[in-house]
């Protein structure tokens, strides 16, 4: 079975613009969360989706939103990119059911 | 709301020796489970052991085994023999047991790992 995939895996960006992350998540699996990873802030939930409902999302800004879908892949966008916003940005999948997270190896976001 | 601590940024170990790695976390559940994740440099995060609140007993995962005191909140990670291939970030995390639903994954903010040859 493939794993958690996503793209791009590196992506640099500046101040204003928007960008869109992609994560393809393990077959089978239908819930996918999302997490990012600064030096400073450590790793923080960002927000899960299962069946291409939003169903729990972490304390982020407005700009940041995410979408699924019936595929069980998922999007997250970030609009009006700030230099705060550069991170690893980590996706996981699971089997809503049983099981936990398996996690992908993330998209590099630097803001310039 | 729950947190996780990881008091030691860096650790080192000589290699075929036995590190333990620090976590406390807080909470006022009952029904949870707690995790130690290992993070090599290619960046993905690998579920290194897990533990469920409710089981007294330790989880052992071959050279990986943790202390798990549930009255102190406290959670370590016990690497014996350790390997060139240990080093690592390695990070600590908690989610409750919501039955499937609202799962969250809370972390530390990590040990840094280095495995002396």
């Amino acid at each position: 079975k493939a794993g958690v995939t996503q793209t791009p895996r590196y992506l640099i960006k500046t101040r204003g613009q928007q960008v869109t992350l992609s994560c393809s998540p393990i077959s089978g699996h239908r819930s996918v969360s999302w997490y990012q990873q600064t030096p400073g802030q450590g790793l923080q939930f960002l927000f899960e989706y299962f069946s291409e409902t939003q169903r729990n999302k972490g304390n982020f800004p407005g700009r940041f939103s995410g979408r699924q879908f019936s595929n069980s892949r998922s999007e997250m966008n970030v609009s009006t990119l700030e230099l705060g916003d550069s991170a690893l940005y980590l996706c996981a999948s699971r089997d809503r059911v049983i099981g936990e997270a398996f996690f992908g190896q993330g998209t590099r976001l630097t803001v310039v | 709301a729950q947190t996780v601590t990881q008091s030691q940024p860096e650790m080192s170990v000589q290699e075929a020796e036995t590190v333990t790695l620090s976590c406390t976390y807080d909470t006022s559940e009952s029904d949870y489970y707690l995790f130690w994740y290992k993070q090599p440099p290619s960046r993905q995060m690998i579920l290194v052991i897990r533990q469920e609140a409710y089981k007294q007993q330790n989880a052992t995962e071959n050279r990986f085994s943790v202390n798990f005191q549930k009255a102190a909140k406290s959670f370590s990670l016990k690497i014996s023999d350790s390997q060139l291939g240990d080093a690592a970030m390695y990070f600590c995390a908690y989610r409750e047991n919501s039955g499937g639903s609202n799962y969250k994954l809370t972390f530390g903010k990590g040990t840094l790992l280095t495995v002396n040859p």
